[in-house]
């Protein structure tokens, strides 16, 4: 069974930094693109950003590029999202989620997500 | 950036009925959307990718069609397990972009 855990949340000041991990079990790590979305409290799904299985493509959301790196060490199934510049209006659960692959050609829909993880910016 | 709009925002229907979810974009996305449910407190869940193919363990009763810009979740006879909030999401472009959701509760 495939599982993801992610882990890191926290309370932080705005102007902070945090690294949410998310640990990937019961699959080939490394062939599955894998994304990062978020979700504020009572509101909708956003989706944060985006890392092929070889960590040599990524993609951000605008409200996060420059501020947000996600990165993955294939070596221990684990995804990162470093999180820089924190602002209130990031405060949400993160969920990490896996990517669908088939024939070598990733599809960034996710067929497999964790439980996420709650980070909370606040002064 | 595409839009993705979802509508109603809210939908109340007896268990048993049919519910019918739109979502419209604000450009073509081929056949590149994704469904998902999400329950409180709980994970989103895929039900649908490929705009119509239903994802492992995903019962008959949820179907999805279209393709370009408009696309339809059709749940037949809601069970009490569909009460939830329905999400779709493209996947056509960067960046990905998810719609507001709409919200299936009982009638």
């Amino acid at each position: 069974e495939v599982q993801l855990v992610e882990s890191g949340g926290g309370l932080v000041q705005p102007g902070g930094s945090l690294r949410l991990s998310c640990e990937a079990s019961g699959l080939t790590f490394s062939i599955y693109a894998m994304t990062w979305v978020r979700q504020a409290p009572g509101k909708g799904l956003e989706w944060v950003s985006a890392i092929s299985g070889n960590g040599g493509s990524t993609n951000y959301a605008d409200s996060v590029r420059g501020r947000f790196t996600v990165s993955r060490d294939n070596s221990k199934n684990t995804l990162y999202l470093e999180m820089d510049s924190l602002r209130a209006e990031d405060t949400a659960v993160y969920y990490c989620a896996k990517c669908f692959s088939a024939g070598n050609r990733d599809y960034y829909y996710t067929d497999v997500w964790g439980k996420g993880t709650t980070v909370s910016v606040s002064s | 950036e595409i839009v993705m709009t979802q509508s109603p925002a809210t939908l109340s229907v007896s268990p048993g009925e049919r519910a019918t979810l739109s979502c419209r974009a604000s450009q073509s996305v081929s056949s590149n959307l994704a469904w998902y449910q999400q329950k409180p407190g709980q994970a989103p869940r895929l039900l649908i990718y490929g705009a119509s193919t239903r994802a492992t363990g995903i019962p008959a009763r949820f179907s999805g069609s279209g393709s370009g810009t408009e696309f339809t979740l059709t749940i037949t006879s809601l069970q009490s397990e569909d009460f939830a909030v329905y999400y779709c999401q493209q996947y056509n472009n960067w960046p990905l972009t998810f719609g507001g959701g709409t919200k299936v509760e009982i009638k």
